[in-house]
């Protein structure tokens, strides 16, 4: 089982570029997540869908723009790349009403450096 | 404003003895709780959940948490700590009809000396 499956694992980009970060999940879950990793906060969220067609924003979605064409697929782009947005990127993906299968399943990660 | 806290960066344990890992949340309702786990360069491993009922949830590896609604809290337990257990440990936290948005504490890097 594939489970939650992100590419690139490590990605440098110069300020400026764009570029965007692949997330595909093979379990049928409903919803799914971007967050990113940084040193003593935590993992934050910054998009989410709970269905194709449908995301919403989380807490730090500037600079980041997200769609769901199909249940498989969450890419995230990044426009216009800062040195803020240097981190750790996952995503997540969980089943949907059910709260005894609620847990989320992550990927990986990519590792993004922006100089 | 709702928030998650893990109010230790660190925690350094001997291998055997009990380990502990703290975890308060400020988080309108009753919303479901989890615990998670990172180990070097990897993603997070679910390791258990609170949704209801029963104050002490048992998860994997060994590990437990105990549920205290009044203070608000959710602190992961093992009673025998083990020196692969050390990795950072994350609490989670999620409004009942907040579907697929999770918040984080800060993390708990663990420490088990042999």
């Amino acid at each position: 089982n594939a489970g939650v499956t992100q590419t690139p694992k490590f990605q440098v980009l110069k300020t400026g570029q764009s570029m965007t970060l692949q997330c595909a999940q093979d379990m049928n879950h409903e919803y799914m997540s971007w967050y990113r990793q940084d040193p003593g906060m935590g993992l934050r969220l910054i998009h989410y869908s709970v269905g194709a067609g449908i995301t919403d924003q989380g807490e730090v979605p500037n600079g980041y723009n997200v769609s769901r064409s199909t249940t498989e697929d969450f890419p995230l782009r990044l426009l216009s790349a800062a040195p803020s947005q240097t981190s750790v990127y996952f995503c997540a993906s969980s089943r949907g009403a059910d709260p005894m299968n609620t847990e989320a399943f992550f990927g990986q990660g990519t590792r993004l450096t922006v100089v | 404003a709702q928030s998650v806290a893990q109010p230790e960066d660190q925690v350094n344990v001997a291998e055997g003895n009990p380990l502990t890992v703290k975890c308060t949340y400020s988080v309108s309702g009753n919303p479901y709780l989890f615990w998670y786990v990172q180990y070097p360069n990897r993603g997070l491993q679910f390791l258990l959940k609170y949704i209801t009922g029963d104050n002490l949830v048992k998860g994997s590896y060994g590990f437990e948490a105990e549920f205290n609604k009044s203070q608000t809290s959710f602190h992961l337990k093992k009673p025998s700590a083990l020196v692969s257990d050390s990795a950072l440990y994350f609490c989670a936290v999620r409004k009942k009809d907040s579907w697929g948005k999770l918040q984080f504490g800060a993390g708990t890097q663990v420490v088990v000396t042999p």
